[in-house]
């Protein structure tokens, strides 16, 4: 079983619509949660990080499930500059290392 | 001005040659990595040094060696590479890997193509 898992989607949305993506980890020593974001042929950049209390970054939110190790992302009114993989990626307590989820593909059309 | 960059950005080669990426931080930070993006998308930490140290090694092959000359600079040698060295590889660095908030800012990566 993977450490990070993700729906690869793709998840093919009209613009304005809102989407959710999940995510769920195995690791109950995970520590730090994270959605980072790929263009394609680009290096990943960090999205928001996820807060225990759920957190919200103008369109984006983020919400942690610690008892059921699950993360997730919802993106209101979806602009075709949305169109990226999304990246789950979690850090274990006293580890340096971010696992990275395998992604999952959203394209917005207009 | 670039934060994390990578050199090359494309790299064409040969099967059983020797080669080099060469990676720099300009952020200050403490900690750079090495990770590989393979053909299936999967990124994968390689290698981790905090202050020129190394402290990560993910079951590397011996081909692959990271050397950290200064803090802001971790350079991979690939030897005798291999077909399924081809991959995208993505040099990132953070502030302090023990804060817990703390995520990476990642380099443009470098496209190799083993043939």
């Amino acid at each position: 079983r993977k450490e990070v898992e993700q729906d690869p989607g793709p998840f093919n949305v009209p613009e304005g619509a809102t989407v959710a993506f999940n995510c769920t980890y195995s690791n109950s020593a995970s520590q730090s949660f994270f959605w980072y974001r790929q263009d394609c042929r680009k290096e990943p950049k960090l999205l928001m990080s996820v807060y225990s209390s759920g957190n919200e970054d103008g369109r984006f939110t983020a919400q942690l499930n610690r008892a059921s190790q699950y993360i997730s992302l919802l993106i209101r009114d979806s602009k075709l500059s949305d169109s990226a993989t999304y990246l789950c990626v979690v850090k274990v307590v006293n580890t340096d290392k971010l696992i990275f989820g395998t992604g999952t593909r959203l394209q917005v059309f207009p | 001005d670039t934060a994390v960059s990578q050199t090359p950005k494309y790299l064409v080669t040969q099967m059983g040659n020797d080669k080099s990426i060469k990676c720099e931080q300009n952020l200050g930070h403490d900690t750079m990595y090495w990770y590989k993006q393979d053909s299936k998308k999967f990124l994968k930490i390689m290698f981790s040094y905090n202050n020129k140290e190394l402290i990560i090694n993910e079951t590397v092959p011996n081909r692959f060696s990271p050397k950290s000359p200064d803090k802001a600079h971790l350079n991979l040698h690939i030897n005798s590479l291999e077909l399924g060295d081809s991959a995208v590889y993505f040099c990132a660095s953070s502030q302090d890997w023990s804060r817990v908030e703390s995520g990476y800012t990642f380099g443009s990566g470098t496209r190799l193509t083993v043939v």
